[in-house]
C-alpha cells in the first residue's frame, strides 16, 4: 500500500520558476527520502533528510521535514526542461527489520522552455 | 557493475504463463529489493533480500510470486500463471547495508505486460 500523498499529483511550470512538490506520510519514520524517476523507469535517488532534521539542501534542491504534522516538501529552484520527472517521497518504517521503501504516489513535473 | 541491470528490458507474454525476471545488483551490495510499479503509481514492495535469504516477503501478493538469490548477488523474480493484473513495471534495486542512509539504486526495471 502506498505510503500517504504527494501534491499536486501533476504540476506544470515554465523554465527558471520554482517548482513545490508535497508529501504526506502516515507513520512514524526515521528518514525520509526523495526519488526521481524519468519516463516511468529508473529512480534516482536525489536527497535524504532524517527525522531530527528540519530542512536540506542539496544544489537547486531544498527539502523540509515536519514530523509533527508528518509532511515534507521539495523544492526545485530555477528549474529546467531537465527536471521533467515524476518525483516520489519514500519513507523506511521505524521498525529497523523493515528496510524496504514505502512510496507515495508521485508529482508529475512537467517544466516548459 | 556500474549500476543495477535488470533483463529483459521488455517482456510480454500470455496468461497463464510462467516468466522470470532477472536482477544483477551492484557488485558488493548485500540487500536487494523488488518493487512493482503500476502505471501512475509509485513503486510498492515485494520483496527484500539480505545476503541470500529473503529477510522480508511481505509484500508478495500471493504464492504465484517467488524470488530466489541463491549466490548472494543475482536475484530471479519468478511468477508462475501470470495474470493481466500482474502487467506493470517490476523495479529491482540494491543496497549496502553499512551504509547508514539506506539509500537505493535502482534498475531501470522490466516492463511487463501479460496479455
Amino acid at each position: 500500500s502506498q505510503q500517504g500523498e504527494e501534491d499536486p499529483q501533476a504540476l506544470s511550470i515554465q523554465e527558471g520558476e520554482n517548482a513545490t512538490m508535497n508529501c504526506s506520510y502516515k507513520t512514524s519514520i526515521n528518514n525520509l527520502q526523495w526519488y526521481r524517476q524519468n519516463s516511468g523507469r529508473g529512480l534516482v535517488h536525489l536527497i535524504l533528510i532524517r527525522s531530527n532534521e528540519r530542512e536540506k539542501h542539496s544544489g537547486r534542491l531544498r527539502v523540509t521535514l515536519d514530523t509533527s504534522k508528518k509532511s515534507s516538501s521539495l523544492l526545485i529552484t530555477a528549474s529546467r526542461a531537465a527536471d521533467t520527472a515524476s518525483y516520489f517521497c519514500a519513507t523506511g518504517g521505524m521498525d529497523t527489520g523493515r528496510r524496504a521503501l514505502t512510496f507515495g504516489s508521485g508529482t508529475r513535473l512537467q517544466v516548459q522552455p | 557493475g556500474a549500476g543495477v541491470s535488470q533483463t529483459p528490458s521488455n517482456k510480454v507474454t500470455e496468461k497463464g504463463k510462467y516468466v522470470e525476471l532477472r536482477c544483477d545488483p551492484i557488485s558488493g551490495h548485500t540487500a536487494l529489493y523488488w518493487y512493482r510499479q503500476s502505471l501512475g503509481q509509485g513503486p510498492e514492495f515485494l520483496i527484500y533480500f539480505q545476503g541470500t535469504g529473503a529477510a522480508d516477503d511481505s509484500g508478495l501478493p500471493n504464492d504465484r510470486f517467488f524470488a530466489v538469490r541463491p549466490e548472494g548477488s543475482v536475484s530471479t523474480l519468478k511468477i508462475q500463471r501470470t495474470e493481466r493484473g500482474d502487467s506493470a513495471v517490476y523495479l529491482c534495486a540494491s543496497s549496502s547495508t553499512g551504509s547508514p542512509s539506506y539509500e537505493q539504486y535502482f534498475g531501470p526495471g522490466t516492463r511487463l505486460t501479460v496479455t
